[in-house]
């Protein structure tokens, strides 16, 4: 079983710019959440994605967006960038979506990316 | 709207010493709760969950919690401690109306010394 992997590892980036990170799901699961993680902090919710549309999004401007692709991969799309978005964004998946969610669904994070903007 | 609260940034143990990471959370209806670990430029890896059953729950690594309602605490406890425990401990939430959006503490970052 493969699990939760996400691309690129490290990236750097200068304000004003705009960048995309991959997330491939693990196997079986056609749910992806993404998460912001600032330095020294828990991770925050900015959206999730079932069956290729947002289903639910925290608290985070527009140019934050993303993507959900038929084989249950996600993009996350961020415009704008600004220097607070430097952060660790963690992708995790889950098997679910909207309506009764069953008790044992647990999400599976990757290792996430490291954005840095200069 | 729920939320959570982990006592204590930073922790320190010695090596074989209990270990007792707090949570207390708030939801407006009834929880699904979870404490994770990440090591050092990794991702979050699940130590052990509740949902609904019993209240004591034990996961990997010799990791248990319990949840109790009246205190609305998931304290994370384990016997004896490792230097391999030596990581950040994050506890979240996730209201069972909620979709799948998980709510984080702050996290705690547990130091073992020899």
């Amino acid at each position: 079983e493969t699990g939760v992997t996400q691309s690129p590892t490290h990236l750097i980036k200068t304000r004003g710019q705009q960048v995309t990170l991959r997330c491939s799901s693990q196997s079986g699961h056609n749910t992806v959440s993404w998460y912001q993680q600032a330095l020294g902090q828990g991770p925050q919710f900015i959206f999730q994605y079932y069956r290729e549309e947002e289903n639910g999004r925290g608290n985070f401007p527009p140019r934050f967006s993303g993507l959900q692709f038929p084989n249950y991969s996600s993009e996350l799309n961020v415009n704008a960038l600004e220097l607070d978005d430097s952060a660790l964004y963690l992708c995790a998946s889950s098997r679910g979506g909207t309506g009764a969610f069953g008790i044992t669904d647990t999400q599976y994070f990757g290792p996430g990316t490291r954005l840095t903007v200069l | 709207a729920q939320s959570v609260t982990q006592l204590g940034s930073h922790v320190s143990v010695s090596e074989g010493a209990l270990v007792l990471l707090r949570c207390n959370y708030s939801s407006s209806v009834p929880p699904y709760l979870f404490w994770y670990v990440q090591y050092p430029n990794q991702g979050l890896q699940l130590l052990l969950k509740y949902t609904t059953g019993a209240t004591l729950v034990k996961g990997i690594n010799g990791f248990e919690a319990e949840f109790k309602k009246s205190e609305t605490s998931f304290h994370l406890t384990k016997p004896s401690a490792h230097m391999r425990d030596a990581a950040e401990y994050f506890c979240a939430v996730r209201a069972n109306n909620a979709g799948n959006m998980l709510t984080f503490g702050g996290g705690t970052r547990l130091m073992v010394k020899p």
